[in-house]
């Protein structure tokens, strides 16, 4: 079975200032890799995805992630971050089945 | 399209009483979820259609918990008897294919 791992429960960063997000996956087969934020009371809103093909994959906000198949991971980057990035976000990953497995999440916060 | 739609956004009820939600996905979409979050935790499958069909139902749905799609449209979630364990975030999603799926705002629960 499938699980992901979000490695930091909290990031705290000051504003302007890069930030990483840590996902590992574990998986025996070719996965699709997703990541969404979630604003407090609202649903998940997606960030980004892999799918196949390039491993740099670029979404909104300026957020980009990496997919890296021999350390199982998908790390989430902005080089400079605003307070309104502050969110929760969360590391999800789908192979055969239909359902989407999704870490604890990580919670940023952006401070001036 | 406003994109996936849920109702109520919250919902208090008392301890034994049935509450039931519903979601009306994206238009076009065939494929529709639905997730269960809890506070501090990342979402966590409950149910699939496609189309009509239940394909796919999480161990977490109980037989207190039924899901329906009947027209291959709107879906709802009704749990019946409820107790405080099933205070969580109730999420929508839909999808067309397996690249991503759309999220609503979701329905709190409160069982009181």
């Amino acid at each position: 079975a499938q699980s992901v791992t979000q490695l930091d429960s909290q990031v705290p960063v000051f504003e302007e200032a890069p930030v990483e997000l840590r996902c590992n996956y574990s998986s025996s087969v070719s996965v699709y890799l997703f990541w969404y934020v979630q604003y407090p009371n609202q649903g998940l809103q997606l960030l980004l995805k892999y799918l196949s093909g390039s491993t740099l994959v670029k979404g909104i906000n300026g957020f980009e992630a990496e997919f890296n198949k021999s350390q199982t991971s998908f790390h989430l980057r902005k080089p400079s971050v605003h307070i309104s990035d502050t969110a929760e976000y969360f590391c999800a990953v789908k192979n055969s089945g239909y359902a989407l497995n999704f870490g604890k999440g990580t919670s940023l916060l952006v401070t001036p | 399209d406003t994109g996936v739609s849920q109702d109520p956004r919250h919902k208090i009820t008392k301890r034994g009483q049935n509450v039931t939600f519903r979601c009306d996905p994206i238009s076009e979409h065939n494929r529709l979820y639905w997730y269960r979050q809890t506070l501090g935790q990342g979402p966590e499958f409950l149910t699939y259609f496609q189309n009509e069909a239940q394909l796919e139902k999480s161990r977490l749905l109980s037989d207190r918990f039924s899901a329906e799609r009947p027209k291959g449209s709107f879906s709802t979630l009704e749990i019946q008897r409820t107790e405080q364990g099933d205070s969580a975030m109730y999420l929508c999603a839909s999808s067309n294919r397996d690249s991503e799926a759309f999220f609503g705002q979701g329905t709190r629960l409160t069982v009181v």
